[in-house]
Formats: structure tokens, C-alpha cells, sequence
């Protein structure tokens, strides 16, 4: 199968930046995704990038692709204390299976 | 709300006892997946149903079966748990397969092996 590797954990302070690192190894990844998943909760879509495109901004997230590297980032502005959470990157390996990395633990702390 | 609704939330059960976790979609989706999540692991897809059409992973054990009576449920049947089973179950919905249909995630089912 296709892997995706990211950090499993990052702690930053209430109101920086964060930045979370992903690489995947499928090079015909068509979609990436963001997942936030919250303690007791499901995954939810944060944001996802097509493969053709570099950066995607939408509101406090900022997604970049380095396609000739592999790599993905999300940076989140301004943490809160609610982005606390697992955030999860994901490629689209094939038309229906998306596969994920383990997940990074962000902690903001005050 | 349109959503995914996972029951139980959580469930325990003794080993090789059989098992059955609901999933329930108000959303009307075609496809409906089932994800298995190890402690700090990657969710894994087991596999999904795309209308009554039903797909295995290959590396899915025997073990795990499923079976969709309509197109609003989906039930993961576990036929004898082990330890190694015990995980966060979760089920994903999307409109049609292919890269450009989000996936919608229930909340999840613990479960325990005794």
C-alpha cells in the first residue's frame, strides 16, 4: 500500500503558528486531505489540495504541496486551544481508499 | 442534520463472542466504508459497500464481515474477537467513489475485548 508519514506529535503555544508535516509516496496522488479528529470524535475534513495546485489558503489553515518532493504541510494560524487535536493527512491511493498516516497530536498550550 | 451515526459508541465483549457494530446514515450516500483505528495508528479501510456491491481489502481478515441491508445501514460483524480486535471502529460515507466525493465520518464505536 501507499504510505504517509507525518510527525506524531507537536505542542505550541496559544497563539502561534503551528506547522504540521506529512510525505506520502504514491507520485499519482490526485487529492490530499486534512482530518481533525477530537478527542471521543469521528474525522472531519479540514481541507484538502489537488495535486496541480501548490498552496491552498481558507481562513486560519494554509496547505502546502511540494509535489516533486512529496510533501504536505498545514499550518494553522493563531492556534487556539480548540485546534488541540489529532491531525491526520491523507492521500487518495486509488478511487475509493484513502490512506492515512498515524496522525500528529497537537497540544496548545496557554 | 444529514450525518453518520455510529452505535454503540462503545462496546465490549468477551473474546471470540460475536459482535455487531451499526452505522446509519441519513445522507444517502451510495457508498458507506468501515475503518479500523489502532491505538495511535492510521485508520485502515476493511472495506465498503458501493451501493449493494461489496469490496474487501485484501488483507482483511475473515474475521470481519458486513452486510448492508439498505442503503441507510451498515453493520460490521466481528464473528470471534480477539485482543488484537479491540480498536475504534469508525464508518465513512460518500455521495459516489472517486477522488472528488468527501468522505463523512461517523463518530466511531471503542471497542473492547475481554
Amino acid at each position: 500500500g501507499e504510505d504517509v508519514e507525518q510527525s506524531l506529535f507537536l505542542s505550541v503555544r496559544e497563539g502561534d503558528s503551528s506547522v504540521i508535516n506529512c510525505t506520502y509516496t504514491d507520485s499519482s496522488s490526485t487529492y490530499l486531505y486534512w482530518y481533525k479528529q477530537e478527542p471521543g470524535a469521528g474525522l472531519q475534513l479540514l481541507t484538502y489540495i489537488f495535486s496541480n495546485m501548490d498552496m491552498k489558503q481558507d481562513q486560519r489553515l494554509t496547505v502546502l504541496l511540494n509535489k516533486k518532493d512529496k510533501h504536505l504541510s498545514l499550518r494553522i494560524a493563531d492556534t487556539q486551544t480548540g485546534d488541540s487535536a489529532i491531525y491526520f493527512c491523507a492521500d487518495r491511493s486509488n478511487d475509493y481508499k484513502l490512506s492515512f498516516g498515524a496522525g500528529t497530536t497537537v497540544t496548545v498550550r496557554a | 442534520d444529514a450525518m453518520v451515526i455510529q452505535n454503540p459508541r462503545y462496546q465490549v465483549t468477551q473474546f471470540g463472542k460475536p459482535v455487531t457494530l451499526s452505522c446509519s446514515q441519513t445522507l444517502n450516500h451510495n457508498v458507506m466504508y468501515w475503518y479500523q483505528q489502532k491505538s495511535s495508528q492510521a485508520p485502515k479501510l476493511l472495506f465498503h459497500y458501493y451501493d449493494k456491491d461489496f469490496n474487501n481489502e485484501a488483507d482483511t481478515p475473515d474475521n470481519f464481515q458486513s452486510r448492508r441491508p439498505n442503503t441507510s445501514f451498515c453493520f460490521l460483524d466481528i464473528r470471534s474477537p480477539g485482543l488484537g480486535d479491540a480498536a475504534m471502529y469508525l464508518c465513512a460515507t460518500s455521495p459516489e467513489r472517486g477522488a472528488g466525493h468527501e468522505q463523512f465520518f461517523g463518530p466511531g464505536t471503542r471497542l473492547t475485548v475481554l
